[in-house]
């Protein structure tokens, strides 16, 4: 799998968008961008995935770059229940053993 | 059930002695996955169960730790001579085939070795 690169920590105000930056320049074509978060003593929750298009639901917006070696996490509206860490990671669903690795993520604080 | 469910919640347990974690997947998911979670650390792959092909073992850390699954049900982690750096959060996800859609995450077993 593509490693990706992420900042350690950002800040965001409540009510204002969380814009997470996720870097993955080694990227294949077959190999999906995902985003996971982990809030404190939880396990880690799925969040959305994409391949090229952008994508949205109810949690989060992916943006994706035209040439796919980055991508961006939108939270619109952050709260203070969205402090976690976010991970993001991609991973293609063709091959057998393709093990769902986490690396460090960011910690992000969302501010009152 | 709704959701991945992971027995015990907690244990704490004296070094030496074995333990025995339990992992109840999301009915019809066919992979699995163990993790471990060390105190203000990342998450540590340790096994792999998709459905009824060989599992992934790559990440477990010594011949102490051992993980069964019969087909797509329940999982077990078995850690013999537990040792103090054992201690930490064992985490189960499990998916739909290779989780295409993400996989769902159990809260996890609190394992404390003293």
């Amino acid at each position: 799998d593509a490693k990706t690169t992420q900042p350690p920590s950002m800040d965001c105000a409540e009510g204002r968008a969380a814009n997470l930056p996720c870097n993955h320049s080694t990227i294949s074509g077959n190999e999906y961008v995902y985003w996971y978060r982990q809030i404190h003593s939880q396990g880690p929750q799925y969040i959305i995935h994409g391949l090229k298009n952008n994508e949205t639901n109810e949690m989060a917006s992916l943006i994706i770059t035209e040439d796919r070696k980055s991508s961006t996490l939108i939270l619109p509206h952050a709260t203070l229940r969205d402090t976690a860490v976010y991970y993001c990671i991609v991973r293609s669903h063709e091959t057998y053993g393709n093990k769902l690795v986490f690396g460090a993520g960011t910690i992000l604080r969302v501010k009152s | 059930g709704a959701g991945v469910s992971q027995s015990p919640s907690n244990k704490v347990t004296e070094k030496g002695k074995d333990v025995e974690l339990r992992c109840d997947p999301i009915s019809g998911h066919t992979a699995l996955y163990w993790y471990r979670q060390r105190l203000g650390q990342g998450l540590e792959f340790l096994i792999y169960f998709q459905g009824n092909s060989a599992p992934d073992k790559s990440g477990l850390p010594s011949d102490r730790f051992s993980a069964e699954r019969t087909g797509e049900s329940v999982s077990t982690l078995t850690i013999q001579r537990t040792q103090q750096e054992d201690s930490a959060v064992y985490l189960c996800a499990s998916s739909l085939f290779r989780g295409e859609q993400g996989y769902t995450f159990g809260s996890g077993t609190r394992l404390t070795v003293v």
